[in-house]
This record gives structure tokens, sequence and C-alpha cells, in this order.
């Protein structure tokens, strides 16, 4: 049951363009979304992060929207540059009696920003 | 401030083998989370220590294994090795059990033959 759902394995995106990474997730308790950025050989790095009672959080180019009664949330990147292009993973945090505050991963989506 | 280190990097192991990852929190950080990323996938939930306890533990099979020590450094171990245990470790530390925004290691690649 994958509670995190990352639908766009890939995007392709002209540098100077707005890039818009989606993420769809089942649970209703999660209380934290979070996305983390990962370039090959290295582990993920924590981007941008929203509480689930909001709805917008904006730092410099990176906005991350949240979407409660869809399910959805989504990081917007404006202007894209190529140093952007990298593996991004949407996560959402859950404290579970059993399993401590874990996180739980989308699949990720590669992007590409072109020159 | 030194960040989450992961050893080794690398690793090739065979099947029905016991391997054992290191890791180093972030300093500051008691508490430690290690995730499973197989290939084309998102990391998935290990377990996390929290000053020196199992704090919690995802869908693995107790072969899955974890300590952490008073300098809040952690291994995982894993014995019976199988095929399908192939794939990128990786730890993350954050300042406490409850924070959320946690720092990643490069990962430990994993092979098993």
């Amino acid at each position: 049951d994958q509670q995190v759902k990352q639908n766009s394995p890939s995007l392709s995106v002209q540098e100077g363009r707005i890039s818009i990474l989606n993420c769809d997730y089942t649970n209703s308790m999660f209380d934290y979304f979070l996305w983390y950025k990962k370039y090959p050989a290295e582990g993920p790095t924590f981007l941008i992060s929203i509480s689930s009672i909001k709805d917008k959080n904006e730092d410099g180019r990176f906005t991350v929207f949240l979407n409660k009664s869809a399910k959805h949330l989504s990081l917007h990147i404006v202007p894209s540059q190529p140093g952007d292009s990298a593996v991004y993973f949407c996560a959402a945090s859950l404290i579970d009696d059993n399993a401590g505050n874990m996180l739980t991963f989308g699949g990720g989506t590669r992007l590409m920003v072109k020159p | 401030e030194t960040g989450v280190t992961q050893s080794p990097t690398h690793l090739i192991k065979t099947r029905g083998q016991q391997v054992t990852l290191r890791c180093s929190s972030q300093s500051g950080h008691n508490t430690v989370s290690w995730y499973q990323q197989a290939l084309g996938q998102g990391p998935q939930f290990i377990f996390q220590y929290y000053r020196e306890e199992e704090n919690g533990r995802g869908n693995f099979p107790p072969r899955f294994s974890g300590l952490q020590f008073p300098n809040y450094s952690s291994e995982l171990n894993v014995n019976a090795l199988e095929l399908d245990d192939s794939a990128l470790y990786l730890c993350a530390s954050t300042p406490d059990s409850m924070n959320t925004e946690a720092f990643f290691g490069q990962g430990t690649r994993l092979t098993v033959v």
C-alpha cells in the first residue's frame, strides 16, 4: 500500500521556466510534508517543508502548496535552473506508536532542466 | 558542524552472509533513522533510534537490527542476506525524535550476490 505517490517519474523543463512536481497521499493522519532533492551518489538533501495546518510555504525560488481536501501537494520551482536537475522526493511525516517519527517517501521524480 | 557520515560507501556480500553498516549522526543530533532505497524507488523506513533505544520500526523482518551508541552514532546489522537486500542504505539524523527535517548521509550501496 503506497501511501505517498509521485505519478510522474520524470519531468523536463526549459531553463527559466516553472517546474511543477506533484505528489499525492492517502493517509489523512500525516502531519508534515517535506521535499528532498537527491543528486547521484549523494544522500537526499532537505529542500522545503509544510505543516498540515498550512496551505503554502515559500523559500526563495521554491514554493510548496498543500491541498488537504485533495490530499495533494506540489513543489513549484521558479525560475528553473540547470543546477536544479536532480531526483525530487516528496515525503510525509507521521508519528506512529509502532514506528516512531517516520518519513514515508514517494518514488521520486527526475527533473531535467535544459539550458 | 559535521554532517551525517556513513561507512563503507560500497559493499559486496554473498547471500547468507551478515553485514554491518555504520553511521555517525550530525553533531548535536540524538536521533538516527535508517532507510532502505531500492533501485528506482523512494527510501523506505527501517527503524529509528533515540537515545540508544529503538523508537520505532517499519515493515522489515527481525534479521534487520540496529544499535545506537552513547555518542549517538549507529549501526545497522543485516543477517542472512538475501539478493533483495541489495539497495542503498541511508542513515538520517534529527536533533530529537520529534523533529521531521532529517539530514541524510550519502548512503552505503550494498550489493548481495
